[in-house]
């Protein structure tokens, strides 16, 4: 199983300013499998990213991914106050396994 | 509109079954695939299984095997998720997520059901 670990596991700021999430897969990740989803209190996940860099439909471009191999980034360039929220990555290269979550938070 | 709709919340004793439901609409059910993901009160998410609505070929994580039964019926475009054998660490949101061509097992999910809240307790 493919493990994926998430850095940090809460991160402070303001709206407008830069968010860079992280996550490492504890081997690499084929074709460059990986997801990105976002959850808000009380809902179900939001799919942002596939394939480590391709936007999902409606997804606004301040939400970038990046990334192959065992390390991706997900870069949110400017904070908007409905971006706080839990980010999640998955890898569907081989049987799903998702990272436990980075919490973005408002400073 | 596109979407998938889950059935209600479910209160289960330890060592029953739960059959929670996934009703599609606004898209071509047969086309995909349907996985189910679970989150702990708390916790993270964690993938349960996928079905192909396409041909009902099915592919279920290595720690459930044996506890869960993924099922579809074409004629209703509806999916089904069956647990078995349930402890308390089984309470959970569980959501239904649409997953790939119906051929793939392993793909992203790009709609999501709402959730059904499983509670297992005594």
């Amino acid at each position: 199983e493919i493990v994926l670990t998430q850095s940090p596991g809460t991160l402070s700021l303001s709206p407008g300013e830069r968010a860079t999430l992280s996550c490492r897969a504890s081997q690499s990740v084929s074709s460059s499998y990986l997801a990105w989803y976002q959850q808000k209190p009380g809902q179900a996940p939001r799919l942002l990213i596939y394939g480590a860099s391709s936007r999902a439909t409606g997804i606004p471009d301040r939400f970038s991914g990046s990334g192959s191999g065992t390390d991706f980034t997900l870069t949110i360039s400017r904070l908007e106050p409905e971006d706080f929220a839990v980010y999640y990555c998955q890898q569907y290269g081989s049987s799903p396994t998702f990272g436990q979550g980075t919490k973005v938070e408002i400073k | 509109q596109v979407q998938l709709v889950q059935s209600g919340a479910e209160v289960k004793k330890p060592g029953a079954s739960v059959k929670v439901s996934c009703k599609a609409s606004g898209y071509t059910f047969t086309s995909y695939g349907i996985s189910w993901v679970r989150q702990a009160p708390g916790q993270g998410l964690e993938w349960m299984g996928w079905i192909s609505a396409y041909n009902g070929n099915t592919n279920y994580a290595q720690k459930l095997q044996g506890r869960v039964t993924m099922t579809t019926d074409t004629s209703t475009s509806t999916a089904y998720m069956e647990l078995r054998s349930l402890r308390s660490d089984d309470t959970a949101v569980y959501y239904c997520a649409r997953a790939g061509d119906g051929v793939k097992p392993y793909w992203y999910f790009d709609l999501w059901g709402r959730g059904t809240l499983v509670t297992v307790s005594s």
